[in-house]
């Protein structure tokens, strides 16, 4: 069974322009959390989802940011009008229906430039 | 404010020695806390989760308490090994959709 997979793992972006990372959930797993962590700092919570819903995005800042997880495919978190400030390691974790725990993909590193 | 607080500094012991590392909260009320291994470059990995309705949980070497009086978490390596050197986070869920992360400790266990 294979985990959770992000793309790509690295990133890099000039200011202004949009990132787009990816994440495939585990098999069987209907529910996607994205994470931000800057170097020395823990994750913060960004945005919760399920195959067609986004059930919390409370973490996610109102501007620029976005995220979709569509019926078919993976799910997607867009960043629009990149700045430096946006240069962190990106996770996604997905949880099976009715489990608590979960399970993190390797992360997308973006570096803005 | 709501807070996690976990030991910033990092924790050195010797080989064979039991690490315990600490977990605090303010103003939460968890439905259940978790803790997960963090190696550098990589996605945390899931370890443990403890219900405000258990004190104690085990798997292996690892044992977790959870005190929701003192609002505390203790997780417990025995027995440690160089390869346990890691970042140990914990997590918390207060029975919505959303996971607070605590900063974690870093655990060096030296031969």
């Amino acid at each position: 069974n294979a985990g959770v997979m992000q793309n790509p793992r690295h990133l890099v972006r000039r200011r202004g322009q949009e990132a787009r990372l990816r994440c495939s959930p585990m098999k069987g797993h209907s529910h996607v959390y994205w994470y931000r962590q800057l170097p020395e700092e823990g994750l913060k919570f960004m945005v919760y989802l399920q195959k067609e819903n986004i059930i919390d995005e409370s973490g996610m800042p109102k501007e620029r940011f976005s995220a979709e997880f569509p019926k078919e495919g993976p799910s997607i978190l867009r960043i629009q009008q990149v700045v430096r400030g946006d240069s962190a390691a990106y996770f996604c974790a997905s949880s099976p229906p009715g489990g608590d725990e979960q399970y993190f993909g390797p992360g997308t590193r973006l570096t803005v430039t | 404010s709501q807070k996690i607080e976990q030991n910033s500094e990092a924790l050195n012991i010797q080989e064979g020695k039991t690490a315990t590392l600490t977990c605090n909260y303010t103003n939460y009320s968890p439905a259940y806390l978790q803790w997960y291994r963090q190696d550098p470059g990589r996605g945390p990995v899931f370890l443990l989760l403890i219900r405000e309705n258990e004190k104690e949980k085990r798997k292996e070497r690892l044992k977790v308490t959870f005190d929701t009086t003192l609002k505390q978490s203790l997780f417990h390596i025995t027995a440690s090994q160089p390869a346990d050197s890691a970042t140990y986070l914990c997590a918390l869920n207060t029975g919505g959709f959303k996971t607070i992360f605590g900063a974690g400790t870093r655990l060096f266990v030296k031969a």
